[in-house]
């Protein structure tokens, strides 16, 4: 596609539950990052894929946060046992490469936790 | 760990105005900076990406300037227009990972 692309763009989902967001990055791009932009806050780092290297998992908040990439294109971002603190917007970045090229978002996927 | 500060957090201009937005860093080992604005509910949308090794790098009415030495970059935007408002957010690459700040919002009052 054009662009990144994000499913869902909502997720309403009651807490325990678990969830699965989606990313598919530009065509050709080899990076992949999540963030999360919680109400009020900045962008926190969550997770970046390179290629085929091992992904940078540092900024996943708990292990109840996971994320994988398959076939170095589409990833997941899984949230097991939903907390009302996971409610945020939960943006997909990618980049031709990981040395800091120019880095394009999509559009998020706003995850509430009732 | 890098740490990213955006000065003003608000600003609130008449149309017609320019704009100057403030950006600093603490880790000058970075690869680039790259400037994004956010419009309510939506995603970042990229404005400018300069590397490391420039100083400046201009798109229609955005300018922005880059001294990496001394950890600030400066996004200017002419002559305001209303459509310009929005949050902007500057973004610093390193250690494999882009470093937000907090954004400057933006409203240009017609």
């Amino acid at each position: 596609g054009a662009g990144v692309s994000q499913s869902p763009s909502n997720k309403v989902t009651e807490k325990g539950k678990d969830v699965e967001l989606r990313c598919d990055p530009i065509s050709g791009h080899t990076a992949l990052y999540w963030y999360r932009q919680s109400l009020g806050q900045g962008l926190e780092f969550l997770i970046y894929f390179q290629g085929n290297s091992a992904p940078d998992k540092s900024g996943l908040p708990s292990d109840r946060f996971s994320a994988e990439r398959t076939g170095g294109s589409v990833s997941t971002l899984t949230i097991q046992r939903t907390q009302q603190e996971d409610s945020a917007v939960y943006l997909c970045a990618s980049s031709y490469s990981g040395g800091g090229t120019e880095a394009f978002f999509g559009q998020g996927t706003r995850l509430t936790v009732v | 760990k890098q740490e990213v500060t955006q000065i003003p957090a608000a600003l609130s201009v008449p149309e017609g105005e320019n704009l100057v937005l403030n950006c600093s860093f603490t880790d000058s080992a970075i690869y680039n900076l790259q400037w994004f604005r956010q419009d309510p509910g939506k995603g970042l949308t990229s404005l400018l990406l300069i590397q490391s090794s420039q100083r400046e790098q201009t798109s229609g009415r955005l300018n922005a300037s880059l001294d990496k030495s001394s950890g600030r970059s400066t996004l200017y935007i002419a002559a305001s227009q209303p459509g310009d408002s929005a949050t902007y957010l500057c973004a610093v690459f390193n250690d494999y990972k882009l470093s937000f700040g907090a954004g400057t919002t933006v409203t240009v009052r017609a």
